[in-house]
Protein backbone atom coordinates (compact mmCIF):
# COMPACT_ATOMS: atom_id res chain seq x y z
CA UNK A 1 0.00 0.00 0.00
CA UNK A 2 0.96 3.69 -0.72
CA UNK A 3 2.27 5.77 2.38
CA UNK A 4 1.65 8.68 0.79
CA UNK A 5 -0.99 9.23 -2.38
CA UNK A 6 -1.19 12.00 -4.34
CA UNK A 7 -4.60 11.88 -6.15
CA UNK A 8 -4.74 14.87 -8.28
CA UNK A 9 -2.08 14.05 -11.21
CA UNK A 10 -2.30 17.51 -12.66
CA UNK A 11 -4.57 20.49 -11.51
CA UNK A 12 -5.22 23.95 -13.54
CA UNK A 13 -6.09 27.22 -11.50
CA UNK A 14 -6.87 30.48 -12.96
CA UNK A 15 -3.92 33.13 -11.09
CA UNK A 16 -4.99 34.64 -7.23
CA UNK A 17 -7.35 32.11 -7.02
CA UNK A 18 -6.74 29.50 -3.85
CA UNK A 19 -5.28 25.99 -4.77
CA UNK A 20 -5.80 23.13 -2.49
CA UNK A 21 -3.55 20.38 -3.20
CA UNK A 22 -4.49 17.04 -2.14
CA UNK A 23 -2.14 14.07 0.05
CA UNK A 24 -3.72 11.41 2.05
CA UNK A 25 -0.72 9.15 4.34
CA UNK A 26 -0.49 5.88 5.51
CA UNK A 27 0.75 5.18 9.06
CA UNK A 28 -0.11 3.33 12.08
CA UNK A 29 2.95 5.26 14.44
CA UNK A 30 1.07 7.83 16.43
CA UNK A 31 4.62 10.23 15.65
CA UNK A 32 5.30 11.11 12.58
CA UNK A 33 6.31 14.51 10.34
CA UNK A 34 4.52 16.11 6.88
CA UNK A 35 6.54 17.91 4.25
CA UNK A 36 5.38 19.69 1.36
CA UNK A 37 7.93 20.11 -1.19
CA UNK A 38 8.09 22.44 -4.75
CA UNK A 39 9.96 21.43 -8.02
CA UNK A 40 10.13 24.13 -10.34
CA UNK A 41 10.88 23.47 -13.79
CA UNK A 42 14.15 24.28 -13.35
CA UNK A 43 14.47 21.53 -10.98
CA UNK A 44 15.31 22.10 -7.53
CA UNK A 45 13.56 21.07 -4.50
CA UNK A 46 12.13 23.59 -2.16
CA UNK A 47 10.72 22.78 1.42
CA UNK A 48 7.41 24.73 1.79
CA UNK A 49 6.27 24.02 4.94
CA UNK A 50 6.26 21.10 8.18
CA UNK A 51 4.03 19.40 10.00
CA UNK A 52 4.22 17.41 13.00
CA UNK A 53 1.62 14.72 14.24
CA UNK A 54 1.48 16.31 17.49
CA UNK A 55 1.52 19.98 16.43
CA UNK A 56 -2.09 21.72 17.88
CA UNK A 57 -2.12 23.96 15.50
CA UNK A 58 -1.93 24.08 11.32
CA UNK A 59 0.98 24.89 9.88
CA UNK A 60 1.31 27.90 8.26
CA UNK A 61 3.99 29.69 6.39
CA UNK A 62 3.53 32.96 4.22
CA UNK A 63 0.87 32.34 1.44
CA UNK A 64 1.35 28.31 2.53
CA UNK A 65 -0.80 26.95 5.09
CA UNK A 66 -1.42 22.73 5.60
CA UNK A 67 -5.04 22.09 5.84
CA UNK A 68 -4.38 18.68 8.67
CA UNK A 69 -6.91 16.62 9.28
CA UNK A 70 -5.36 13.72 11.69
CA UNK A 71 -8.54 12.01 11.83
CA UNK A 72 -8.73 11.17 7.97
CA UNK A 73 -5.13 10.92 7.75
CA UNK A 74 -5.30 14.15 5.28
CA UNK A 75 -2.50 16.62 4.89
CA UNK A 76 -3.49 18.78 1.74
CA UNK A 77 -1.44 21.99 0.99
CA UNK A 78 -3.35 25.55 0.75
CA UNK A 79 -2.07 28.46 -1.47
CA UNK A 80 -3.46 31.72 -1.33
CA UNK A 81 -3.86 33.90 -3.82
CA UNK A 82 -2.04 31.85 -6.84
CA UNK A 83 0.64 33.36 -8.60
CA UNK A 84 1.91 32.57 -11.89
CA UNK A 85 5.73 31.55 -10.00
CA UNK A 86 3.22 29.00 -8.17
CA UNK A 87 3.66 26.87 -11.40
CA UNK A 88 5.89 23.68 -10.63
CA UNK A 89 5.79 20.03 -9.50
CA UNK A 90 4.44 20.17 -6.17
CA UNK A 91 5.49 16.58 -3.55
CA UNK A 92 3.79 15.52 0.05
CA UNK A 93 6.23 13.54 1.87
CA UNK A 94 6.54 12.08 5.54
CA UNK A 95 8.79 10.53 7.90
CA UNK A 96 7.04 8.34 10.02
CA UNK A 97 7.96 7.02 13.47
CA UNK A 98 10.22 9.00 16.26
CA UNK A 99 13.11 6.83 14.71
CA UNK A 100 12.67 6.20 11.48
CA UNK A 101 15.16 7.98 9.39
CA UNK A 102 13.44 7.91 6.11
CA UNK A 103 11.22 10.01 4.62
CA UNK A 104 9.08 8.72 1.80
CA UNK A 105 7.90 10.78 -0.99
CA UNK A 106 4.27 11.17 -3.12
CA UNK A 107 3.87 11.08 -6.61
CA UNK A 108 3.44 14.82 -6.98
CA UNK A 109 1.00 16.98 -8.74
CA UNK A 110 1.74 19.32 -11.28
CA UNK A 111 -0.06 22.37 -10.86
CA UNK A 112 -0.52 25.02 -13.66
CA UNK A 113 -1.41 28.90 -12.98
CA UNK A 114 -3.02 30.30 -16.02
CA UNK A 115 -2.66 34.50 -16.59
CA UNK B 1 26.96 29.11 1.46
CA UNK B 2 27.38 26.73 -0.47
CA UNK B 3 24.29 23.67 0.80
CA UNK B 4 24.65 20.49 -0.81
CA UNK B 5 25.99 19.96 -4.00
CA UNK B 6 26.02 17.51 -6.53
CA UNK B 7 29.22 16.41 -9.19
CA UNK B 8 28.34 15.87 -11.96
CA UNK B 9 25.76 18.01 -12.95
CA UNK B 10 25.05 15.77 -16.31
CA UNK B 11 26.52 12.58 -17.61
CA UNK B 12 26.10 10.41 -20.76
CA UNK B 13 26.74 6.42 -20.32
CA UNK B 14 26.90 3.59 -22.03
CA UNK B 15 25.66 0.56 -20.70
CA UNK B 16 28.09 -1.45 -18.70
CA UNK B 17 30.39 1.40 -18.01
CA UNK B 18 30.96 2.59 -14.20
CA UNK B 19 30.20 6.15 -12.60
CA UNK B 20 30.22 7.74 -8.98
CA UNK B 21 28.32 10.31 -8.17
CA UNK B 22 29.43 12.87 -5.64
CA UNK B 23 27.56 14.67 -3.12
CA UNK B 24 28.63 17.52 -0.50
CA UNK B 25 26.63 19.31 2.11
CA UNK B 26 28.55 22.17 4.19
CA UNK B 27 25.71 21.91 6.67
CA UNK B 28 27.42 19.61 9.05
CA UNK B 29 24.06 16.97 8.64
CA UNK B 30 24.28 13.81 10.09
CA UNK B 31 21.98 12.49 7.57
CA UNK B 32 22.37 12.33 3.75
CA UNK B 33 20.30 10.22 1.26
CA UNK B 34 20.01 9.28 -2.74
CA UNK B 35 17.03 9.54 -4.50
CA UNK B 36 16.22 8.52 -8.16
CA UNK B 37 13.29 11.10 -9.64
CA UNK B 38 11.63 9.55 -12.96
CA UNK B 39 8.03 10.49 -14.45
CA UNK B 40 5.24 9.38 -12.49
CA UNK B 41 6.58 8.10 -9.94
CA UNK B 42 7.93 10.78 -7.88
CA UNK B 43 10.88 10.12 -5.75
CA UNK B 44 12.12 7.10 -4.76
CA UNK B 45 15.12 6.45 -2.11
CA UNK B 46 18.07 4.47 -2.87
CA UNK B 47 20.44 4.62 0.00
CA UNK B 48 20.79 6.72 2.89
CA UNK B 49 22.99 7.12 5.67
CA UNK B 50 22.67 8.18 9.08
CA UNK B 51 26.39 9.01 9.73
CA UNK B 52 29.47 8.34 8.72
CA UNK B 53 31.06 4.83 8.24
CA UNK B 54 27.36 3.60 7.55
CA UNK B 55 24.85 3.63 5.26
CA UNK B 56 21.87 1.78 4.36
CA UNK B 57 19.29 0.01 1.48
CA UNK B 58 16.17 2.24 0.32
CA UNK B 59 13.60 1.04 -1.64
CA UNK B 60 15.46 1.04 -4.99
CA UNK B 61 19.00 -0.31 -4.03
CA UNK B 62 19.48 -2.69 -6.31
CA UNK B 63 22.10 -1.73 -9.03
CA UNK B 64 23.87 0.97 -6.72
CA UNK B 65 26.37 1.18 -3.72
CA UNK B 66 27.18 3.89 -1.79
CA UNK B 67 30.13 4.91 0.20
CA UNK B 68 29.83 7.70 3.21
CA UNK B 69 33.61 7.54 4.45
CA UNK B 70 33.81 11.35 5.61
CA UNK B 71 30.82 13.39 7.15
CA UNK B 72 30.16 15.85 4.78
CA UNK B 73 30.54 13.65 1.56
CA UNK B 74 28.01 10.91 0.00
CA UNK B 75 29.24 8.71 -2.96
CA UNK B 76 26.88 7.11 -5.32
CA UNK B 77 27.88 4.11 -7.77
CA UNK B 78 26.91 2.24 -10.56
CA UNK B 79 29.30 -0.43 -11.24
CA UNK B 80 27.73 -1.59 -14.57
CA UNK B 81 24.97 0.94 -15.93
CA UNK B 82 21.66 -0.39 -17.27
CA UNK B 83 19.54 1.77 -19.39
CA UNK B 84 17.05 1.51 -16.99
CA UNK B 85 18.97 3.32 -14.52
CA UNK B 86 18.15 6.57 -16.95
CA UNK B 87 17.13 9.11 -14.27
CA UNK B 88 17.38 12.49 -12.68
CA UNK B 89 19.55 11.80 -9.21
CA UNK B 90 19.27 13.90 -6.03
CA UNK B 91 21.06 14.33 -2.92
CA UNK B 92 19.86 15.50 0.24
CA UNK B 93 20.74 16.03 3.89
CA UNK B 94 19.70 16.58 7.12
CA UNK B 95 19.73 16.67 10.81
CA UNK B 96 19.29 13.95 12.68
CA UNK B 97 15.43 12.77 13.37
CA UNK B 98 13.97 13.50 15.70
CA UNK B 99 15.14 16.75 16.11
CA UNK B 100 11.45 18.70 16.04
CA UNK B 101 9.74 20.75 13.78
CA UNK B 102 10.88 21.79 10.28
CA UNK B 103 14.12 20.84 11.17
CA UNK B 104 13.77 17.36 10.36
CA UNK B 105 13.09 18.94 6.46
CA UNK B 106 15.53 17.66 3.75
CA UNK B 107 18.12 19.86 1.79
CA UNK B 108 17.91 19.49 -1.59
CA UNK B 109 21.13 19.59 -4.42
CA UNK B 110 20.62 20.37 -7.67
CA UNK B 111 20.44 16.91 -9.28
CA UNK B 112 22.54 14.78 -11.71
CA UNK B 113 20.99 13.97 -15.04
CA UNK B 114 22.24 10.68 -16.07
CA UNK B 115 21.25 9.15 -19.47
CA UNK B 116 22.41 5.33 -19.96
CA UNK B 117 22.48 4.33 -23.70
Amino acid sequence: AQKITQTQPGMFVQEKEAVTLDCTYDTSDPSYGLFWYKQPSSGEMIFLIYQGSYDQQNATEGRYSLNFQKARKSANLVISASQLGDSAMYFCAMREGRRDDKIIFGKGTRLHILP
Amino acid sequence: NAGVTQTPKFRVLKTGQSMTLLCAQDMNHEYMYWYRQDPGMGLRLIHYSVGEGTTAKGEVPDGYNVSRLKKQNFLLGLESAAPSQTSVYFCASSYSFPSGGAQETQYFGPGTRLLVL
